[in-house]
C-alpha cells in the first residue's frame, strides 16, 4: 500500500543543536508531499510543502526521489519548535505519517 | 471567526446516544474533510465531500453519518458509539478537494469521550 512513514515516535534535542525528522514515503510517480505541524494547544497547521521550496520558521525539507525521503531539518532548534510533526502526501486526500513529537530542550 | 471552527471542543456521550458535531468553514472552500485522531493511530481520513457530495468513504462504519448540506457546513452525525471511538475528531477544509498540493486548514478538533 502506498503510505508515508516517519520512524521516530519522538526526538529530543538541546536549544541550537541541529534537528532532523525522517520521511520516507512509498508512492509512485511525482508526489506532492507536505510537512504539518501541531504545538501543544493549537490546531494542525501547514508548516511547508515541497512544491513551494521554501523555508519556513528555519526550517527546509527536499525531496529525494532516489530516496523516496521528504526529511524535515532545521539547523538550530528552538524551543518553540517542540511540538508533533506530521509527514503528508496528497494525491487527493491527505495521508498521514504516524507523526513525530519533538521536544527542545533548555 | 475566520478559517475552521468546530463545535463543540468537548463531548461526552453514552454508547445509546446520539449526538452531532459540527464544523464550519468561512474560507470559501469548496472541499470538506473528517479526520480521527487517536493516540494509538495516526490521524485517519474519514469522509471527502467535494461541493456537498460525498467523494471519499475511508471504510467508516456506519455508526458514523456525515451530512454536507452546503460547502461551508459539514456535519458528522454519531449513534451508538464504542468506547473505542473516542478520539479527537478534526475537520478540514480546501478550496478544491482532488488538488495535488492544495492546503488543508484545520479546526481545533472536538474531543470525543464515548462511556
Amino acid at each position: 500500500a502506498q503510505r508515508v512513514t516517519q520512524p521516530e515516535k519522538l526526538l529530543s534535542v538541546f536549544k541550537g543543536a541541529p534537528v532532523e525528522l525522517k520521511c520516507n514515503y512509498s508512492y509512485s510517480g511525482s508526489p506532492e508531499l507536505f510537512w504539518y505541524v501541531q504545538y501543544s494547544r493549537q490546531r494542525l497547521q501547514l508548516l511547508l510543502r515541497h512544491i513551494s521550496r521554501e523555508s519556513i520558521k528555519g526550517f527546509t525539507a527536499d525531496l529525494n526521489k532516489g530516496e523516496t525521503s521528504f526529511h524535515l531539518k532545521k539547523p538550530f532548534a528552538q524551543e518553540e519548535d517542540s511540538a508533533m510533526y506530521y509527514c503528508a502526501h496528497n494525491d487527493y486526500k491527505l495521508s498521514f505519517g504516524a507523526g513525530t513529537t519533538v521536544t527542545v530542550r533548555a | 471567526e475566520t478559517g475552521v471552527t468546530q463545535t463543540p471542543r468537548h463531548l461526552v456521550m453514552g454508547m445509546t446516544n446520539k449526538k452531532s458535531l459540527k464544523c464550519e468553514q468561512h474560507l470559501g472552500h469548496n472541499a470538506m474533510y473528517w479526520y480521527k485522531q487517536s493516540a494509538k493511530k495516526p490521524l485517519e481520513l474519514m469522509f471527502v465531500y467535494s461541493l456537498e457530495e460525498r467523494v471519499e468513504n475511508n471504510s467508516v462504519p456506519s455508526r458514523f453519518s456525515p451530512e454536507c448540506p452546503n460547502s461551508s457546513h459539514l456535519f458528522l452525525h454519531l449513534h451508538t458509539l464504542q468506547p473505542e471511538d473516542s478520539a479527537l475528531y478534526l475537520c478540514a477544509s480546501s478550496q478544491e478537494a482532488g488538488q495535488g498540493a492544495d492546503t488543508q486548514y484545520f479546526g481545533p478538533g472536538t474531543r470525543l469521550t464515548v462511556l
